[in-house]
C-alpha cells in the first residue's frame, strides 16, 4: 500500500545552518505531495504542497521538490531560525486518503 | 472563519466509559478525517467521510465509530474506552480530491485510566 518514509529525529541544528529533511514515498498512481509542520500543543499546518512530478513547493524559506524517479520530496531551508522549531511531517494524498510518516523533531539552538 | 474546531480540548476517561469527539468546520468542506497521533507513530487515519450522511474506514477503526449526520459536524465515537486509546485525536477537512491539502482542527487529548 502506500507508505510515507521520513528520516527519524530529532534533528538539532544551530540557527541559520542548512536544513534538509528527507522524505520518500511508495505510492501507486500519482498522488499530491505535502509537508506539515506542528508547533507544540496545536494541530498540524500545511507548508507546502506539491501536485505532479518536478513542482517545486515553496513557503517560507522552505523547499521541496517532487522527484517522481526517486520517489521523494526532500524538505530544505537555507537558514534555519529558533522559531523553526517543531515537528515536521511528509504526507502524500492519494484516492481521497492521506498518508503521513513519522515526523521529524527539529531543534534549532540560538 | 473559525476553520476547523474541536471539542472537547482534554478528556480524562475511566476503562469502560463512553464518551463522542466533536469535530465541526465552517469552510464548506466536502470530506472530514479523524486521526490519532501516537508518539513516535504519526498520523494514524481512524475514519473519515466524503460528504454528509458517509462514513468509511480507515487504518485503526477497531473500537471507534463515527457519523456525518451535517455536512459541518464529524463525531468519533467511543463506546467502550480502553488504556491503548489514549491518544491525541485530530480532526481535518478537505475540499475534495486532487491537490486539496487538509486542515486541521488543534487536538483533542485522550487520557483513558
Amino acid at each position: 500500500g502506500d507508505s510515507v518514509t521520513q528520516m527519524e529525529g530529532p534533528v538539532t541544528l544551530s540557527e541559520e545552518a542548512f536544513l534538509t529533511i528527507n522524505c520518500t514515498y511508495t505510492a501507486t498512481g500519482y498522488p499530491s505531495l505535502f509537508w506539515y509542520v506542528q508547533y507544540p500543543g496545536e494541530g498540524l499546518q500545511l507548508l507546502l504542497k506539491a501536485t505532479k512530478a518536478d513542482d517545486k513547493g515553496s513557503n517560507k524559506g522552505f523547499e521541496a521538490t517532487y522527484r517522481k524517479e526517486t520517489t521523494s520530496f526532500h524538505l530544505e531551508k537555507g537558514s534555519v531560525q529558533v522559531s523553526d522549531s517543531a515537528v515536521y511531517f511528509c504526507a502524500l494524498k492519494n484516492f481521497n486518503k492521506f498518508y503521513f510518516g513519522s515526523g521529524t523533531k527539529l531543534n534549532v539552538k540560538p | 472563519n473559525a476553520g476547523v474546531t474541536q471539542t472537547p480540548k482534554f478528556r480524562v476517561l475511566k476503562t469502560g466509559q463512553s464518551m463522542t469527539l466533536l469535530c465541526a468546520q465552517d469552510m464548506n468542506h466536502e470530506y472530514m478525517y479523524w486521526y490519532r497521533q501516537d508518539p513516535g507513530m504519526g498520523l494514524r487515519l481512524i475514519h473519515y467521510s466524503v460528504g454528509e450522511g458517509t462514513t468509511a474506514k480507515g487504518e485503526v477503526p477497531d473500537g471507534y465509530n463515527v457519523s456525518r449526520l451535517k455536512k459541518q459536524n464529524f463525531l468519533l465515537g467511543l463506546e467502550s474506552a480502553a488504556p491503548s486509546q489514549t491518544s491525541v485525536y485530530f480532526c481535518a477537512s478537505s475540499s475534495g480530491t486532487g491537490r486539496y491539502e487538509q486542515y486541521f482542527g488543534p487536538g483533542t487529548r485522550l487520557t483513558v485510566t
